[in-house]
């Protein structure tokens, strides 16, 4: 069974780079025909896909993030990650990372974590 | 970007009630439209995939529906742990996009 788990830091200066990072039990996420991803959820308000990446590696991110977003698989490790850089307030939110088989929609098993953009 | 609306915002319902929520898309996304419910301070919890196939572990009183730019949620039997918001995804085209949300009220 696909079990996901976020991690990362809960505070990140205006400015700085927030790094986070999914650990994956269950399923290699290199398996063929899956993919990765993250969402997220700012105070009060909805959900916001950040970007997909496939178990070849390949990528797909929202375009009002793309210049500062980067999403990769860590095989070695069966974890993937999230680098987003230049962050502002206005990246404050609650993380969500999921994972699924392509036919569906990710399956975001994790907690979630949550991010504050605060000097 | 595809569009997806979401209607009603909220609704109220009692235990029991039968409820229908219905989803909208901008353009056609076949059937690669997913639901998810949403309890507060938790995860989005995946109920449907494929527009009607349900997701692992979900009761059956789950169920989804359409095809191309129409889909609806089912719940035939409202039940305690079903008061929560529930956001549909289309993932047909990338950017994927979530709809804003209905949330389910105790009545």
């Amino acid at each position: 069974q696909l079990q996901l788990q976020e991690s990362g830091p809960g505070l990140v200066k205006p400015s700085e780079t927030l790094s986070l990072t999914c650990s994956v039990s269950g399923v290699s996420i290199s398996s063929h025909n899956y993919y990765w991803g993250w969402i997220r959820q700012a105070p009060g308000k909805g959900l916001e896909w950040i970007g997909t990446i496939y178990y070849n590696g390949d990528t797909y991110y929202n375009a009002s993030l793309k210049s500062r977003l980067t999403i990769s698989l860590d095989t070695s490790k069966n974890q993937f990650s999230l680098r987003l850089s230049s962050v502002t307030a206005a990246d404050t939110a609650v993380y969500f990372c999921g994972g699924a088989a392509t036919i569906s929609g990710l399956d975001y098993g994790g907690q979630g974590t949550q991010v504050t953009v605060s000097s | 970007d595809i569009q997806m609306t979401q209607s009603p915002s909220t609704l109220s319902a009692s235990v029991g009630d039968r409820v229908t929520f219905t989803c909208r898309a901008s353009q056609g996304i076949s059937s690669w439209l997913a639901w998810y419910q949403q309890r507060p301070g938790k995860a989005p919890k995946l109920l449907i995939y494929k527009a009607s196939s349900l997701g692992s572990g979900v009761p059956s009183r789950f169920s989804g529906s359409g095809s191309g730019a129409e889909f609806t949620l089912t719940i035939s039997s409202l039940q305690p742990d079903d008061f929560a918001t529930y956001y549909c995804q289309q993932y047909n085209t990338y950017p994927w996009t979530f709809g804003q949300g209905t949330k389910v009220e105790i009545k």
